[in-house]
């Protein structure tokens, strides 16, 4: 049972376009979510994240929009440049009861193309 | 400033062999995890600790045991290697709580063959 879910495989954009990458989640108890990048042979980097008391973070040209209501959140990259081409997965966080134990999605593997 | 280093990078062992992974971190994180990729099934937490002398389970513990007798160092140890534990094992570090966004600092990874 996959608490965070990322139904898009693989996502193709051409270069200069927005990238949209999607993350729907199960747990109402998440109220933390992140974003984070990774290229091959390397570890995750963490990207961008967003606290449940809000519905947009911006940094660059990265931006997460959270809708609570739909349990979704997205990723929006703009203008899309090829070194963004990459596994990005989401993953959500719950209280402070414990260890910050992060869900992980399964990720999107994002081409950007010329 | 080498953030979280892992040893070895790739490693194949046979069936029933043990192995220790160790992760190293530099940053005085109090909290390090050890993670394992699958295709298709992103990453999924093993052990965790929250600080020296603490260890705790994760989502997919089984065939596993940690240790972190020091802050700076988590090792992942398997004791008889089964196929099932071929994957790629990611350590990560951070701070307590949520003073630093919940973000989660990662090793290289380590490329695990159980034949």
């Amino acid at each position: 049972d996959q608490q965070v879910k990322q139904n898009s495989p693989s996502l193709s954009v051409q270069e200069g376009r927005i990238s949209i990458l999607n993350c729907d989640y199960t747990n109402s108890m998440f109220d933390y979510f992140l974003w984070y990048k990774k290229y091959p042979a390397e570890g995750p980097t963490f990207l961008i994240s967003i606290s449940s008391i809000k519905d947009k973070n911006e940094d660059g040209r990265f931006t997460v929009f959270l809708n609570k209501s739909a349990k979704h959140l997205s990723l929006h990259i703009v203008p899309s440049q090829p070194g963004d081409s990459a596994v990005y997965f989401c993953a959500a966080s719950a209280g402070y009861s414990s260890a910050s134990k992060i869900i992980f999605g399964s990720g999107t593997r994002l081409s950007i193309r010329p | 400033n080498a953030g979280v280093t892992q040893t070895p990078k790739f490693r194949v062992l046979k069936t029933g062999q043990s192995m220790t992974l160790l992760c190293a971190q530099d940053m005085n994180h109090e909290y390090m995890y050890w993670y394992r990729q699958d295709p298709g099934m992103g990453l999924r937490l093993i052990h965790y600790s929250v600080g020296e002398g603490t260890t705790a389970k994760g989502e997919v513990p089984d065939g596993y045991n940690v240790s972190r007798l020091k802050k700076q160092n988590f090792l992942l140890g398997l004791e008889s290697a089964a196929p099932s534990q071929t994957s790629v094992y990611f350590c990560a570090s951070s701070y307590s709580r949520r003073g630093h966004n919940n973000e989660q600092f990662f090793g290289p990874g380590t490329r695990l063959t159980v034949l």
